[in-house]
């Protein structure tokens, strides 16, 4: 079956440095990925998109990429900030069911 | 402005009762979702819908119907057949051409008491 797996351990990290999360996936061949963020007691707000053919995305701190060999993705935020911990989940989406797939998430703590 | 709203923020239901939960977006997309999720997990999809008067089970469908009657609205109504009822209900639109983002509400807190 699809599985998607994302770190459940919360990561720490400290203010300015760069926090990467992971995301692999098996038993699936999505068409895109996207990142969102989630606070708590809200529901998730899209960061980033990127596409089966394209290795890597970036949107000012953010940076995505993605690699359909190892099927994994990574998120990285740049020069990190307290105002940037939540919990980050990645989706799956094909052409098919047309409906996002998400993993469980990875809380980011950005210490001052 | 325009956004996805759904309503009541927190809910209570006693067993055996049947519930509904409200969704409406401005944002005139074609696609809407329900998404549940649990502490510590991530969201799995019940329903969703592509287009007016159309659904399709998503993977934790039991015990829960929807309806799209009109484009701005999807209601999910959580039955007594559902076992475990107690979450937090996402919804969810896209314009449902794949490859975009999707836009959620805030969420419903469902809690049987």
């Amino acid at each position: 079956s699809q599985k998607i797996e994302q770190n459940s351990e919360a990561l720490n990290i400290q203010e300015g440095k760069t926090a990467t999360l992971t995301c692999n996936y098996t038993n699936y061949s999505p068409a895109y990925l996207q990142w969102y963020r989630q606070d708590p007691g809200r529901g998730p707000v899209f960061l980033l998109l990127i596409r089966e053919n394209e290795k890597e995305k970036r949107k000012e701190r953010l940076k995505v990429t993605f690699d359909t060999t190892l099927k994994q993705s990574l998120f990285h935020i740049t020069a990190s900030q307290p105002a940037d911990s939540a919990t980050y989940l990645c989706a799956l989406g094909d052409t098919g069911r047309r409906a996002l797939t998400f993993g469980s998430g990875t809380r980011l703590q950005v210490q001052p | 402005d325009g956004g996805i709203t759904q309503s009541p923020k927190y809910l209570f239901r006693k067993e055996g009762q049947n519930v509904t939960l409200s969704c409406e977006q401005n944002l005139n997309h074609d696609a809407m979702y329900w998404y549940r999720q649990d502490p510590g997990q991530g969201l799995r999809l019940i329903y969703y819908s592509q287009i007016v008067n159309d659904f399709q089970k998503g993977d934790i469908a039991e015990g829960y119907s929807v309806s799209r009657e009109k484009k701005e609205s999807f209601p999910l109504t959580v039955t007594s057949a559902q076992k475990n009822p107690t979450a937090f209900y996402l919804c969810a639109s896209s314009t449902g051409q794949g490859n975009t983002e999707a836009f959620f509400g805030q969420g419903t807190r469902l809690t049987v008491v």
